[in-house]
Parts: C-alpha cells; sequence; structure tokens
C-alpha cells in the first residue's frame, strides 16, 4: 500500500515552455501533498505544500508564478513549471500524506526534467 | 545548529554486521520522526516511522526513539550490499506540518 506515482518520469523540454508534471496517490486519499526538487548530490528542498481544494502554500524564495500547483481532488496534486529555463532543470518529487491523524509521507518517483 | 542533525559518513559497514545511524533533533516538542532510504538518482522511499519513546521493530531494522535526550537511531541487522544508500532522517516539529530533513548518512555495505 501507500503508493504514489508520478507522470512523466523524465521530460526534455525547450527553454521558455512550460511542463506538467502529475503526482497521484493511487491506493489512499491524500489530504497534503508536498512537492519538493532535488539538484545533484544535494538534499531535498521543499517548494510548497498543498491541501486539497485549497491555494498552495510556498516556501520562501520559490516563485509560485512559476510553479504553479494544483491539488484538485484527494488523489491527484499537479505541478506546472512555467517558462522553464535550464536552471529549472532538476530532480521533482512529490510525496503524499494520508492525513486523518496519520503523518507519515511517501514519495513519488520523481520527474527528472531538463530544459534545454 | 541545525534543527536534524545527521553524520553524513560514509559509514563503512561489512555484510552481515549491523549498522547503526543516528540523528539528533533540536526541537524538544517534535513528535513524529521517519527514516527514509534515498538510492541515488531516486526518490526517497520510507522504511521506518515512530512517535513514541523506545523501540519499534519492522524486519531487520529497528529505530529507536528517545525524547529526553532528543535523538532517534536506525539500526540494520544483518546488513547487505543492497542496503548501500543514503539514510535521511526526518522529523516533524513541534507545531509544524513539513518533515525537516537531515543531510543523510551515506552507508556502504562492502561484501
Amino acid at each position: 500500500g501507500a503508493v504514489v506515482s508520478q507522470h512523466p518520469s523524465r521530460v526534455i523540454c525547450k527553454s521558455g515552455t512550460s511542463v506538467k508534471i502529475e503526482c497521484r496517490s493511487l491506493d489512499f486519499q491524500a489530504t497534503t501533498m508536498f512537492w519538493y526538487r532535488q539538484f545533484p548530490k544535494q538534499s531535498l528542498m521543499l517548494m510548497a505544500t498543498s491541501n486539497e481544494g485549497s491555494k498552495a502554500t510556498y516556501e520562501q524564495g520559490v516563485e509560485k508564478d512559476k510553479f504553479l500547483i494544483n491539488h484538485a481532488s484527494l488523489t491527484l496534486s499537479t505541478l506546472t513549471v512555467t517558462s522553464a529555463h535550464p536552471e529549472d532543470s532538476s530532480f521533482y518529487i512529490c510525496s503524499a500524506r494520508p492525513g486523518q491523524g496519520l503523518f507519515e509521507q511517501y514519495f513519488g518517483p520523481g520527474t527528472r526534467l531538463t530544459v534545454t | 545548529q541545525k534543527e536534524v542533525e545527521q553524520n553524513s559518513g560514509p559509514l563503512s559497514v561489512p555484510e552481515g554486521a549491523i549498522a547503526s545511524l543516528n540523528c539528533t533533533y533540536s526541537d524538544r516538542g517534535s513528535q513524529s520522526f521517519f527514516w527514509y532510504r534515498q538510492y541515488s538518482g531516486k526518490s526517497p522511499e520510507l522504511i521506518m516511522f515512530i512517535y513514541s519513546n523506545g523501540d519499534k521493530e519492522d524486519g531487520r531494522f529497528t529505530a529507536q526513539l528517545n525524547k529526553a535526550s532528543q535523538y532517534v537511531s536506525l539500526l540494520i541487522r544483518d546488513s547487505q550490499p543492497s542496503d548501500s544508500a543514503t539514510y535521511l532522517c526526518a522529523v516533524i516539529i513541534a507545531a509544524g506540518n513539513k518533515l525537516t530533513f537531515g543531510g543523510g548518512t551515506r552507508v556502504l555495505v562492502k561484501p
């Protein structure tokens, strides 16, 4: 149980285009979902927290107009990287928490974004 | 002082031995503690969580929590080469909602 999927696993896009990444909790309802990114040999960096039906809460320094997060249902959250630039190339990972008194957080397999 | 601290390693362990990983945290009000394993190029995988003082065992893994001393540890028994990874300690600090990660301990299990 507690499986989180992400799609796509890998994407290459041209500078200036937008990319959407989907995160789904497959066997539980996720009241809260989180988006992280990780650069090579660095720690996970939390970008934002989203609750179903609410606006996402972004961490300091993360541009909310650039990284659009939508948590439309209890099993789906999306991250859209708008007007991507090469410096946005990174490993983007979502995670989901069942809530209802459960604090465990399960990570998706990640999406490797390369902006050329 | 960092909120969650781990020795970066690498911790080199012979195959079949016990790997012992430690993590300390600064916020005394923290309630929820997690251990994740992350292989190079992959996302973190939850291997243990512990909320109460004492030991919690799951297969070859044992998590130990001591809130008075503000540390949480992970023991890996009968270590296998496939256990070679970075182990991340994570804490939900008091009044918080998000995980605060330590820097991770790299473990190398040598055949």
